[in-house]
């Protein structure tokens, strides 16, 4: 069946543009995760949903990040006002629990470039 | 402050050889990932291992984790160039919620023909 898909691919945006970033989890999985990868740096944490449940945004590094959920499914990562260092891959998970054995199927990425 | 330290960052080494690769932490985890990452894809999980000191084997790859759940190590044995990639372990903190992972920032295989 097909995977978690995110979109656009790449972006590329001036600084203190605003940016929409596009998830659509594998169908009928519960939990979606976001997380950010920089050159040189692991994955980063950034905000998790579950079903119905209030979503942990601990992750979020400042307010100028917001996420959604749509109907249970699609996501989205909204970026106020980027700025430079916001470039990053942006990556999408989603698993069928939130247990520690349930795999968490990522996406390709959407890499932000900000100039 | 970085919870998983990898090492080595980056390890170029000829087909055939074994290496290991390493991800090591002053804190306690109650899971430990490893993950596999390709240019331009997400990464893909390769294991879970839960208990202390457990061992597990996926053909040439090798997984441990350390009896005091604060390290882990894979081994691959018989590098082949279809193992290059970035490796990435990842752990839930103890006490952490259970989809809170943490990364390393990953190990760079390249396996040379």
């Amino acid at each position: 069946g097909a995977g978690v898909s995110q979109s656009p691919s790449n972006k590329v945006t001036e600084k203190g543009k605003d940016v929409e970033l596009r998830c659509d989890p594998i169908s009928g999985h519960t939990a979606l995760y976001w997380y950010r990868q920089s050159l040189g740096q692991g994955l980063e944490f950034l905000i998790y949903f579950q079903g119905n449940s209030a979503p942990d945004k601990s992750g979020l590094p400042s307010d100028r990040f917001s996420a959604e959920r749509t109907g249970g499914s699609v996501s989205t990562l909204t970026i106020q006002r980027t700025q430079q260092e916001d470039s990053a891959v942006y990556l999408c998970a989603s698993s069928l629990g939130w247990g520690v054995t349930d795999t968490q199927y990522f996406g390709p990425g959407t890499r932000l470039t900000v100039l | 402050t970085q919870l998983l330290e990898q090492s080595p960052q980056f390890l170029s080494i000829q087909e055939g050889e074994n290496l290991t690769v390493y991800c090591n932490s002053s804190s306690v985890f109650s899971s430990l990932q490893w993950y596999r990452q390709e240019p331009g894809e997400g990464p893909v999980l390769l294991v879970t291992v839960v208990t202390g000191g457990e061992v597990k084997k996926l053909k040439r790859l090798t997984f441990q984790f350390g009896d005091a759940r604060k390290d882990s190590s894979l081994h691959i044995t018989a590098a082949q160039p279809g193992d290059t990639g970035l490796y990435l372990c990842a752990g839930v903190l103890s006490g952490a919620g259970s989809y809170q992972l943490t990364f390393g920032k990953g190990t760079k295989l390249s396996v040379i023909p």
